[in-house]
């Protein structure tokens, strides 16, 4: 069974950092479309970051040069450093996995993880 | 950057009735649209991807149609655990979702 698990989320001011973390089971993340989707308060989706199964990672402009998306192959596990972190980041943060044949779609999503940025 | 507008924003209707919603896309996304719908607390599901194939375990009542700039989702006999929010997403210039429609019952 396929399964998606974050951790990390918390409430951190203005400026600071967070890694958040997503344990995978039930397949290979390295063989896989990986993405970091996260959703604002009452808000829409908005996709954040992909990273393709050799490894090259994408970001939203929104992000670029303060996120990094990570994975660890050992432990099937992935991550993502997020710095400079600003008032409107707060959000959920789903991992989510796409189709093997087409990353930009998504078929398994984790349950989220709340990040909340603020003094 | 792809914008999708999703019409209407919300749309009333009672179990057993059609449900028709509409995405539309500033520019061409080819056929590279799908489809999620979400409820309160919830992740998203995928319903549709490539704009007309129905994912895995979806039942028969959703269709999705359309390719370029218009698309459409259709829910022939609204069940009631249709109720809920859906969004558009594109993936032909990295990845947008529209606002969503809110599914309400009437």
């Amino acid at each position: 069974e396929v399964q998606l698990v974050e951790s990390g989320g918390a409430l951190v001011q203005p400026g600071g950092s967070l890694r958040l973390s997503c344990a995978a089971s039930g397949f290979t993340v390295s063989s896989n479309y990986m993405s970091w989707v996260r959703q604002a308060p009452g808000k829409g989706l908005e996709w954040v970051s992909i990273i393709y199964s050799g490894g090259n990672t994408y970001y939203a402009d929104s992000v670029t040069g303060r996120f990094t998306f990570s994975r660890d192959n050992s432990k099937n596990m992935l991550y993502l450093q997020m710095n400079s972190l600003r008032t409107d980041d707060t959000g959920v943060y789903y991992c989510a996995r796409g189709y093997s044949s087409n990353g930009g779609v998504v078929d398994y999503w984790g349950q989220g993880t709340l990040v909340t940025v603020s003094s | 950057e792809v914008v999708l507008t999703q019409s209407p924003a919300t749309l009333s209707l009672s179990p057993g009735e059609r449900a028709t919603l509409s995405c539309r896309a500033s520019q061409s996304v080819s056929t590279f649209l799908a489809w999620y719908q979400q409820k309160p607390g919830q992740a998203p599901r995928v319903i549709i991807y490539d704009a007309s194939n129905r994912a895995t375990g979806i039942p028969a009542r959703f269709s999705g149609s359309g390719s370029g700039t218009d698309f459409s989702l259709t829910i022939s006999s609204l069940e009631p655990e249709d109720f809920a929010v859906y969004y558009c997403q594109q993936r032909s210039s990295w990845y947008t979702f529209g606002q969503g429609t809110n599914l309400e019952v009437k």
